[in-house]
Formats: structure tokens, sequence, C-alpha cells
């Protein structure tokens, strides 16, 4: 079946530093993929999505492509602040009708200034 | 309403009780998820409802899971015989449609803490 792997957390990094957060893919056909993010205390927000081949997503500086040669969705970010201290979570959805969020388990990024 | 809200915040419930979670999602919003969330395990699917109906029950672990969702909108994901390994974060989230249409983003709730004693 569909799956999603991202890399294990956590992740510390000091303010201004790069991030990439690596994830990849195994479907059928051609998903739609997302990065989502749980802020302390709050609930999943979705960040940025891409619904295609080579499309890149992108949101408050984050940054996706997604890769099908690679069934990659590598998340990544120039500049890292403290308040971007989250979970992350990769996702994809079948474009069948209906179908539900197929999750990573999560990647847990600490920033510190 | 501004988003979908999920009721209680937090459950403690101990070994053997029933509990009862409750979404209600976003005016408007035809489709509604419900995922687990846990340690080790991340985020699962649980059920997914189109109107009132439930098309997708693979997710629920057992027979003793159950949902339902009224008029609808408000859904109620019940667990009878609570155990231990049920301890999670339950979440639920609606889109407009569950249709195939690319831009039909699921939007979450904050989801209810339940720990089983």
């Amino acid at each position: 079946g569909d799956s999603v792997t991202q890399m294990e957390g956590p992740v510390t990094l000091s303010e201004e530093a790069f991030l990439t957060i690596n994830c990849t893919y195994t479907a059928t056909g051609y998903p739609s993929l997302f990065w989502y993010v749980q802020y302390p205390g709050e609930g999943l927000q979705l960040l940025l999505k891409a619904t295609k081949a080579d499309d890149k997503g992108s949101n408050k500086g984050f940054e996706a492509t997604y890769r099908k040669e690679t069934t990659s969705f590598h998340l990544e970010k120039g500049s890292v602040q403290v308040s971007d201290s989250a979970v992350y979570f990769c996702a994809l959805r079948s474009n069948q009708a209906g179908t539900a969020l197929i999750f990573g388990k999560g990647t847990t990024l600490s920033v510190s200034s | 309403g501004a988003g979908v809200s999920q009721s209680p915040s937090n459950k403690v419930t101990e070994k053997g009780k029933d509990v009862e979670l409750r979404c209600d999602p976003i005016s408007g919003h035809t489709a509604l998820y419900w995922y687990r969330q846990s340690l080790g395990q991340g985020l699962e699917f649980l059920i997914y409802f189109q109107g009132n109906s439930a098309p997708d029950k693979s997710g629920l672990p057992s027979d003793r899971f159950s949902a339902e969702r009224t008029g609808g909108s408000v859904s109620t994901l019940t667990i009878q015989r609570t155990q231990q390994e049920d301890s999670a974060v339950y979440l639920c989230a609606s889109s407009l449609r569950a249709s195939g249409n690319r831009n039909n983003e699921q939007f979450f709730g904050p989801g209810t803490r339940l720990t089983v004693l």
C-alpha cells in the first residue's frame, strides 16, 4: 500500500541555519503531496502542497519540490527562526475520491536563538 | 464556524469504560475524517464520512470503535471498553468535498487527547 517515510528527529538547529527534512513516498499513480506543521499546543496546519510532478510548493519561506523520479518531497528552508519550532509531517493522498491522508511519523524541529 | 472544533480537549478514563469524542466540522464541509495520533505510530486514518455515510471504515482498529455522523454535520467517535493502547490524540478533519479534486484541502481540529488509565 501507499506509504510515506520521513527522516526521524529531533532536528536541532540554531537560528538562521538551513533546514532540510527528507521525505520519500511509495504510491501507485500520481498522488498529491503535502507538508503539515503542528506548532506546540495547536492543531495540524497545511504548510504547503504539490499536486503533480515537478510542482514546487512554498509557504512562509519553506519549499518542497515533487520529484517523481526519486519519489521525494523534501522540505527546505534557507534560514530557520525560533518560531519554526514545531513537528512537521509529510503526507500523501491518492487522487481517488474520498481518500484519506497518509502521513509520515513526523519530525520534530527545535530552533534555538 | 471559524474552524473544525472538537470536544472534549482532554479525556481521562478508566480501562473498560466507554468514551465519546465529538467533532464539529467547518460549516458546509461535506467530507469528514477521523485520524489517531499516537506515540510510535504517527498519524493513522480511522474513518471517513461523505455526508452521513461512511464509505471507508478501513482504519478502525477494532469493533470497539464506531463512528456516526448526523445531519451531515457533527460526528461522534465512540470507543467501547477502552484499553490502554487506545490512549492517543484523536484528530478530526473536514473538507469541502470528498471528490478527487486536487485542491480539496483537509482542515484539522485541535484534537482530543484521550488517556486510558
